[in-house]
């Protein structure tokens, strides 16, 4: 199993500051054949489901707004909020989806307003 | 736009099954290259990836829980649903019904989530 790991576990940023939330995976989901990473990142706010926010690691889902942003590739991901807003306090999850039949999720980055 | 909704009962006895089933409106569960998934997540946890099912059939689970899920879908009534037997404390989390795409290997469409209970 692909296990997703996650840091920190929480942090706190000033409104309009940087947030950066780390993933790291135990194995690589490049897949080689078409040079994808296979990791989305995912918004949840208390009593909502997840919302997707960006996929292959770096492609932005429709809507979600360009302060949020994918990198990374291998076994390494970043995402970055590039100037925090107040809606933005959340938990973030990375997920793999290389490793079929099992989909995995990291634990989870609480991101609070300092 | 695809909605999902979950629905069955909220508690349920351990050594019981848990079913719970998937409603899938604005579109067909038939078109398109997607699956259909379930996902937990116990009260203050992470997410749990249960299982997929495609419209053909195919269907996958997380390994650890293989055992004891069954994953099904009924395309006349445009839903799926999900059964996981010999239910203990351990299986009492907020179940959450997903649409993925192979197109992007995510999950778009989530329903609210619905919160089942295991307890005598």
């Amino acid at each position: 199993d692909i296990v997703m790991t996650q840091s920190p576990d929480s942090l706190a940023v000033s409104l309009g500051e940087r947030a950066t939330i780390n993933c790291k995976s135990s194995q690589s989901v490049l897949y080689s054949s078409n040079n994808k990473n296979y990791l989305a990142w995912y918004q949840q706010k208390p009593g909502q489901p997840p919302k997707l926010l960006i996929y292959w690691a770096s492609t932005r889902e429709s809507g979600v707004p360009d302060r949020f942003s994918g990198s990374g590739s291998g076994t390494d991901f970043t995402l970055t909020i590039s100037s925090l807003q107040a809606e933005d306090v959340a938990v973030y999850y990375c997920q793999q989806y290389y490793s079929t039949p099992l989909f995995t999720f990291g634990p989870g980055t609480k991101v609070d307003i300092k | 736009q695809v909605q999902l909704q979950e629905s069955g009962p909220g508690l349920v006895k351990p050594s019981q099954t848990l079913s719970l089933t998937c409603t899938v409106s604005g579109g067909s569960i038939s078109s398109g290259s997607y699956y259909w998934s379930w996902i937990r997540q116990p009260a203050g946890k992470g997410l749990e990836w249960i299982g997929r099912i495609y419209t053909s059939g195919n269907t996958n689970y997380n390994p650890s829980l293989k055992s004891r899920v069954t994953i099904s879908v009924d395309t006349s009534k445009n839903q799926f649903s999900l059964k996981l037997s010999s239910v203990t404390a351990a299986d009492t989390a907020v179940y959450f019904c997903a649409r993925g795409t192979d197109s992007s290997g995510s999950y778009l469409f989530w329903g609210q989530g619905t919160l089942v209970t295991v307890s005598s």
